[in-house]
């Protein structure tokens, strides 16, 4: 099925360890974003993507790298994992503005990820 | 810029009851306005979207919400609220313009009360 794909869907890391939240589509969508959601805080971007090779800074983007190197994959590493980056993580993609069809995102189903 | 201010952190209602939940927004050009709906351990789900269409909108499960400009709100209702509704909501804001980002609420609990 055509979607948003992220794996894992949780992970506990030690403080300090780093990892790479994985995030792939299969539509072909020139948009990517990384959104972190935390409770009462809603989904604050962290990072996003317009095209392959193009990434700009969210509203949260400290502890995050992320790097485009195809369409279809967008991973956000994090290299010294923070107690505070414990969160619920989303990625979402969009089709490129003025190419028809239903506007809207796909989103993923999250990574639940917890720090020690 | 653009920003989203959700009313309320929690809306408690009895089912039955009407469901109204406040969103206002912020933007320098025309926005397109979403909500999504979030239940328990789960995704989000879109439940309707405004894209400079019909200013009165339908989603699913019931919703709908009502474009003002005029008020720059966006706020989403149901006339009779169900068990299935309690679930936190997000409205969300991102411009008609280039690839602008997708703006969310701090989101509001809705609990339904038998």
């Amino acid at each position: 099925n055509a979607g948003v794909t992220q794996t894992p869907k949780f992970q506990v890391l030690k403080t300090g360890q780093s990892m790479t939240l994985q995030c792939a589509q299969d539509m072909n969508h020139e948009y990517m974003s990384w959104y972190r959601q935390d409770p009462g805080m809603g989904l604050r971007l962290i990072h996003y993507s317009v095209g392959a090779g193009i990434t700009d800074q969210g509203e949260v983007p400290n502890g995050y790298n992320v790097s485009r190197s195809t369409t279809e994959d967008f991973p956000l590493r994090l290299l010294s994992a923070a107690p505070s980056q414990t969160s619920v993580y989303f990625c979402a993609s969009r089709r490129p503005p003025g190419t028809g069809g239903i506007y809207g995102y796909t989103f993923g189903s999250g990574t639940r990820l917890t720090v020690v | 810029a653009q920003s989203v201010t959700q009313l309320g952190s929690h809306v408690s209602v009895s089912e039955g009851a009407l469901v109204l939940l406040r969103c206002n927004y912020s933007s320098s050009v025309p926005p397109y306005l979403f909500w999504y709906v979030q239940y328990p351990n789960q995704g989000l789900q879109l439940l309707l979207k405004y894209t400079s269409a019909a200013t009165l909108v339908k989603g699913i499960n019931g919703f709908e919400a009502e474009f003002k400009k005029s008020e720059t709100s966006f706020h989403l209702t149901k006339p009779s609220a169900h068990m299935s509704d309690a679930a936190e909501y997000f409205c969300a804001v991102t411009l008609n313009s280039g690839y602008s980002t997708l703006t969310f609420g701090k989101g509001t609990m809705l609990l339904v009360s038998p």
